[in-house]
């Protein structure tokens, strides 16, 4: 059975510092995984996705997941935060069809 | 433009009073589903099909029913809404059924039901 958790709940950034949001995942077969971002009273949008090709996958806005097969990891980094990267972030997995296992998200907080 | 549209985007009922919440996508993709949003808890997927005539349970399917007679339209269907019913719900698409196609997502229905 798949699974996916997010190890933080909120993540506090200064606008132009780094962002790190951790993702830990459980699969039985080799995985599809993705990143969904949701801005306040919206829909969910594709980040990126990662689909056994590169390891390090680059997504739209500027942000970049890798894949750790050893550590079932897959992190979502920004090198520098802007203002309207505040959102919620969902982790998510699928191991067959297409079955989404989504993470309970990480809401990013971004301060001037 | 390619899109998935829901309707109604927000809607307030009473307990027992049948409703429907629509999805049409215009994208002629296969897959359709259905998730269900709660603080907290992320999204959870209630039903989906992966063609016509051809649809199943998800993780929280209780209380809920579905159809898909068109390759466009996946209503959602609750019979005897119920208060635990209330939520953000979510209806998605994709061109396949296979675990890396990208699903795209409608715009959200809020029901809240009293």
């Amino acid at each position: 059975a798949q699974s996916v958790t997010q190890l933080d709940s909120h993540v506090s950034v200064s606008e132009g510092t780094p962002v790190l949001l951790r993702c830990n995942y459980s699969s039985s077969y080799s995985p599809s995984l993705f990143w969904y971002v949701q801005h306040p009273n919206k829909g969910l949008q594709l980040l990126l996705k990662y689909t056994s090709a590169a390891t390090l996958v680059k997504g739209i806005n500027g942000f970049e997941a890798e894949f750790k097969k050893s550590e079932t990891s897959f992190h979502l980094t920004k090198p520098s935060a802007h203002m309207s990267d505040a959102a919620e972030y969902f982790c998510v997995v699928s191991e067959r069809y297409s079955t989404l296992t989504f993470g309970k998200g990480t809401m990013l907080l971004v301060s001037p | 433009e390619a899109q998935v549209t829901q309707n109604p985007r927000y809607l307030i009922t009473v307990t027992g009073k049948k409703l429907t919440v629509t999805c049409s996508q215009n994208m002629n993709h296969e897959y359709m589903s259905w998730y269900r949003q709660d603080p907290g808890l992320g999204l959870r997927q209630i039903y989906y099909s992966m063609n016509v005539e051809v649809t199943d349970k998800g993780d929280v399917p209780e209380g809920y029913k579905v159809s898909r007679k068109e390759k466009r339209n996946f209503p959602l269907i609750l019979e005897s809404p119920s208060p635990n019913q209330t939520s953000l719900y979510f209806c998605a698409s994709s061109l396949l059924s296979g675990s890396a196609d990208t699903q795209y997502f409608g715009p959200g229905t809020r029901l809240t039901v009293l």
